[in-house]
């Protein structure tokens, strides 16, 4: 079965740092782009970040270039986003994702939430 | 403020068709044939149901289709059905700035 499972979220305080992990399994991991896309509560999606099969490309919004770091470890199969000097408007659901066909997001993981709040 | 310009919600009766649209730019939805739609129930992650415009995804239902004229990206959902109550975004390839972009959702009600 294909799969994702997301964890690290948590409650962080605004300047701190979350590493967020994501486990793939049952497809070709290092054959794929993974993608990190985040849910403000009760808000719409939005890219985070992006990362080439190998490694070699990595994309960022804007709104989080500097801070946060998207890398991959394709011998455990696991994506990860580490983020620094958290902001309140980071919070979100954070969801790990696979890039399918047409540069479509064809799996995604449970989520993983995250606070940040004094 | 998103990227894709979708209406905030759209409604029907059970049975019914409703259509969904997506507007962005030449740099985006107008440039590319990169266009998916996702599906998102309430506490549950998004699922896609349409990638490359018009293409289903193995499993996804007949009754949801995809089109798109110039820069604006349209779903249609045939035979509305209570399970279909959902939020939808759209989302695109965009060569410019960010480049992947959602739409704000829509909001899908079975009346």
């Amino acid at each position: 079965e294909v799969q994702l499972v997301e964890s690290g979220g948590g409650l962080e305080q605004p300047g701190g740092s979350l590493r967020l992990s994501c486990a793939a399994s049952g497809f070709t991991f290092n054959t794929y782009w993974m993608r990190w896309v985040r849910q403000a509560p009760g808000k719409g999606l939005e890219w985070v970040a992006s990362i080439k099969g190998d490694g070699n490309e990595k994309y960022y919004v804007d709104s989080v270039k500097g801070r946060f770091t998207i890398s991959r470890d394709n011998a455990k199969n696991s994506l990860f986003l580490q983020m620094n000097s958290l902001r309140a408007d980071d919070t979100a659901v954070y969801y790990c994702a696979r890039g399918g066909p047409g540069r479509s997001l064809d799996i995604w993981g449970q989520g993983t939430l995250v606070i940040v709040s004094s | 403020q998103s990227a894709l310009t979708q209406p905030a919600s759209v409604s029907g009766s059970p049975g019914q068709s409703i259509t969904i649209s997506c507007t962005g730019t030449s740099s985006d939805v107008g440039g590319y044939d990169y266009v998916s739609w996702y599906q998102q129930h309430p506490g549950k992650a998004p699922k896609v149901i349409i990638y490359e415009v018009i293409n289903r995804p193995s499993g996804v239902s007949n009754r949801f289709s995809g089109s798109k004229s110039g820069s604006t990206a349209s779903l249609t959902i045939s035979g509305l059905q209570a399970e279909d109550e959902a939020d939808y975004y759209c989302g695109s390839y965009a060569s410019s700035g960010t480049p992947y972009v959602f739409g704000a959702g829509t909001k899908v009600t079975v009346l």
